[in-house]
Formats: C-alpha cells, structure tokens, sequence
C-alpha cells in the first residue's frame, strides 16, 4: 500500500501563474481532504470531497481556488492567479468511510513557493 | 462550527520528564479526538485517538483522556525521549455533516539532553 500520494511534492510558481496539485489516495479511501499549512501555524481545513462530489468546502478561499475529484484519478487542487499569501504546505488526507468518525492518513504535502 | 483551542504552544522539557499538552474544544457534539505529531518538514502522523465512549487511552509511554462533560481532552507523554521533539496537534471530529477534522493550533515539544 503505498500511502497518500502527491505530486508535486515542490513547486515554484510566478505571482499570476496557476498551481495544481495531486493527491491520490490511499487504496480504498473514497474520501479525501485538503488541509493548508502556513510556516510555522496549524493545519487548516479547506475541502472535502468523495468521488464526483464536494461534500464541504466552507475551508476554501471564495475565488481563485477549486477542487475536484473525479471519478477516474487523482483529486486535484487548482489555485489560479496565485499570489504570494498561498505560498505554503499543501496536505492532502484520505480516509474510508468509518461511521462516527473518519481516521485521515495524511499525505507528504505539496509545497507551494510563490515569487 | 468546531473550534479547538490547544495549549502550550510551546514546551520544553527534559529528557524522562513527562509532557502534558491540553486541549479544549467547542463542539459537544465532536466525538472523536485524535493526535498527530509531524516533525520538521513531514507530514502529520497519527500516535493515538480517543472516541467520546471512552475516557482514557492509552499506548506504551502515550496515553489520551478525555473529559467530555468540560469539553477538553489532553495528550500525556512519559519518560519522554530526544526523538519526541516535534510538533504536536490535537483535533476533534463532529459525526454529523461532514467529518472533517477541525485542528488546534499546535505545541511545539522540545526534549532537552
């Protein structure tokens, strides 16, 4: 089993550029989540999605930032125009459905620089 | 929605000495409450989670209790090794709506030699 994976684990990004990064999840997770990471601070919740759906997304910024999972591959979070503020640690997690609570397996994280 | 507050947000203890970190959270409905320790520039790694039907939990030299009635839940490290330095955060789960872990906001463990 080889874990959460994502892709990019580093990517460097101009001011205005667009970002995308991966997350595949563990084998037989069907749920996955997106948590951001600023230098030095906590992790803080931005989606949750199952397959073809997003079940909560009150975490996401209101513009420039989407996310998807779709039916065949990787879930993708998709930050458009980006700015310096979103350079940061992006981790994906992915849990199975366990009713009354979801244990996360956290993924190695994406880390966005922006210049 | 959940808020959880956590504390200290940084610690230092020395080595064998044991390490509390509490955290509190808002949400009586939340009723899982896990812990995860990432270490510097790694991911977070689950060590030890607790549901609301029990009060304490406990793994080798970690333990979890969990007051519901106050709401808060704390995280006990004993004969505390140089190799428990990291980060430490707490969090807790709501079984209605959407599952999503809310986090506090970190302790930063340090063992001193």
């Amino acid at each position: 089993n080889a874990g959460v994976m994502q892709n990019p684990r580093h990517l460097v990004r101009r001011r205005g550029q667009e970002a995308r990064l991966r997350c595949s999840p563990m084998k037989g997770h069907s749920h996955v989540y997106w948590y951001r990471q600023l230098p030095e601070e906590g992790l803080k919740f931005m989606v949750y999605l199952q397959k073809e759906n997003i079940i909560d997304e009150s975490g996401m910024p209101k513009e420039r930032f989407s996310a998807e999972f779709p039916k065949e591959g990787p879930s993708i979070l998709r930050i458009q125009q980006v700015v310096r503020g979103d350079s940061a640690a992006y981790f994906c997690a992915s849990s199975p459905w366990v009713s009354g609570a979801n244990v996360l397996t956290f993924g190695a994280g994406s880390r966005l620089t922006v210049l | 929605g959940e808020n959880v507050e956590q504390h200290p947000s940084t610690l230092s203890v020395q080595e064998g000495d044991s390490a509390v970190i509490k955290c509190t959270y808002s949400d009586s409905a939340s009723n899982y409450f896990p812990w995860y320790k990432q270490e510097l520039g790694k991911r977070p790694q689950l060590i030890i989670d607790i549901r609301s039907n029990v009060g304490e939990k406990k793994d080798q030299r970690i333990a979890v209790t969990l007051n519901k009635t106050a709401k808060h839940f704390s995280l006990h490290i004993t004969e505390t090794q140089p190799e428990d330095s990291a980060v430490y955060f707490c969090a807790a789960s709501n079984p209605q709506g959407a599952q999503k872990l809310v986090f506090g906001q970190g302790t930063r463990l340090t063992i001193n030699p």
